[in-house]
């Protein structure tokens, strides 16, 4: 079955540029998306169509592909903006698949 | 304001069933696909089973699929996942969300917003 690889972890101090990966066959083909996972709260998309963000996510974030890497990049991370991530695509049969998540830690 | 509230989760046994509900407000109801997606305790996001806004097609990730049932009434804002047969490896929150378009074909299409979830535990 098709999957999206992530890094399980990235570690940055505050004010630091957060990159987080997403490794997928069909990514040349597929658009990208990505989520933010607060603890105890439901995801919030951060990012639409690889590089477009949604009205009210900082402008700190912003998305990119490139081949088979999808890549999220905070700029200046915050320590609110740490938690989980999950990029997102879809495989040739249509069905939905979520990256396996990536913690981030800002401190 | 978008909202979805998920509910009737709770503690089922193996080989059991529950159905789960999500209640929209905040927009059109039937113009727009919805979704269920899980998440394990401790574990990441899966998708689940997507309903188009007619409620015509379906569709089902092969974990699921001739288990669970999602269904849809347009006339009540109500969006419905029947789960029957479960498993231990069901247990999960299962989250509602809104998908942007009224179909689900195409990659150009995301889930916003979610709902809180609803936890579903199977155990004997």
């Amino acid at each position: 079955s098709y999957e999206l690889t992530q890094p399980p972890s990235v570690s940055v101090s505050p004010g630091q540029t957060a990159r987080i990966t997403c490794s997928g066959e069909a990514l040349p083909r597929e658009n990208s998306y990505w989520y933010q996972q607060k603890s105890g709260q439901a995801p919030v998309l951060v990012i639409y169509e690889d590089n477009k963000r949604p009205s009210g996510i900082p402008e700190r974030f912003s998305g990119s592909s490139s081949g088979t890497m999808a890549t999220l990049t905070i700029s200046g991370a915050q320590v609110e903006d740490e938690g989980d991530y999950y990029c997102y695509s879809t495989d040739s049969s249509n069905n939905g698949v979520f990256g396996g998540g990536t913690k981030l830690t800002v401190l | 304001e978008v909202q979805l509230l998920e509910s009737g989760g709770g503690l089922v046994q193996p080989g059991g069933s529950l159905r789960l509900s999500c209640a929209a407000s905040g927009f059109t109801f039937s113009s727009y696909a919805m979704s269920w997606v899980r998440q394990a305790p401790g574990k990441g996001l899966e998708w689940v089973s997507v309903i188009s806004g007619s409620g015509g097609s379906t569709y089902y990730a092969d974990s699921v699929k001739g288990r669970f049932t999602i269904s849809r009434d347009n006339s009540k804002n109500r969006l419905y996942l029947q789960m029957n047969s479960l498993r231990a490896e069901d247990t999960a929150v299962y989250f509602c969300a809104k998908l942007i378009r009224s179909s689900w074909s195409g990659n150009s299409n995301w889930f916003d917003p979610w709902g809180q979830g609803t936890l579903v535990t199977v155990s004997s």
